[in-house]
């Protein structure tokens, strides 16, 4: 079931360092998936997409990697900044409908 | 390029009062629009989207409705505001005429009821 209640799963990583960020998703007829990245107090800001026909995916200095046997997703984020602290969602999309299911998010620290 | 906006940034208001909150898109036409609610330390929960004009899908029961009078303009309304209602309200856009397209979110408004 659903976790509740208000803490985030938090990584904590030191700058410089190689983050990796997971997402487990429910819907095995799921054909598209984001990530996105949240600041305090702002909207989540796209980072990185791919389709279920791909299994990796890279942009600048992030990869997003997918394993559907697993209903697994990844962001592996290389040599970690502090400006890259801020809360991940991945945000998986139903073939059928319209709306983007969200997981919960991690918050990354990015220590110096 | 496209932006949208989204205002006001932050309200206070007491409950059983009206709210309006708006959400407009710059640089394109006819996108599909959403709204979003997001609790603290919580995801993002789809409150209504719309694909056109006067065309609106609401995905939760509650105490909000939402109305699209222009083509790039979204509106998210009540006419008694809950305790419940406070959170984060994020606007969203797709390019129209499909459902696998990248959402991009607005600033957000930040409402507190008490």
């Amino acid at each position: 079931g659903e976790s509740v209640g208000l803490h985030l799963p938090t990584l904590s990583v030191q700058e410089g360092d190689n983050s990796i960020i997971n997402c487990a998703y429910s819907n095995s007829a799921s054909d598209y998936f984001i990530w996105y990245k949240q600041e305090s107090g702002k909207g989540p800001q796209f980072i990185i997409d791919i389709r279920s026909n791909m299994d990796k995916r890279q942009g600048q200095r992030v990869t997003v990697l997918l394993n559907k046997t697993v209903k697994h997703l990844s962001l592996q984020i290389a040599a970690t900044q502090p400006g890259d602290s801020a809360v991940y969602f991945c945000a998986e999309n139903l073939n059928s409908g319209y709306a983007l299911n969200f997981g919960k998010g991690t918050s990354l620290l990015v220590t110096p | 390029s496209q932006t949208i906006h989204q205002w006001p940034a932050t309200l206070v208001q007491p409950v059983g009062s009206p709210l309006s909150l708006e959400c407009t898109v710059e640089g394109t036409s006819n996108p599909n629009l959403y709204w979003y609610r997001q609790a603290a330390g919580r995801g993002l929960q789809l409150l209504f989207y719309s694909v056109g004009i006067g065309q609106i899908s609401s995905e939760v029961p509650q105490n909000l409705s939402a109305s699209r009078p222009q083509d790039r303009q979204f509106i998210l309304s009540s006419k008694k505001l809950l305790l419940s209602d406070s959170g984060f309200y994020l606007c969203a856009w797709t390019e129209g005429g499909g459902s696998q397209e990248t959402q991009y979110f607005g600033p957000g408004t930040r409402l507190l009821v008490l």
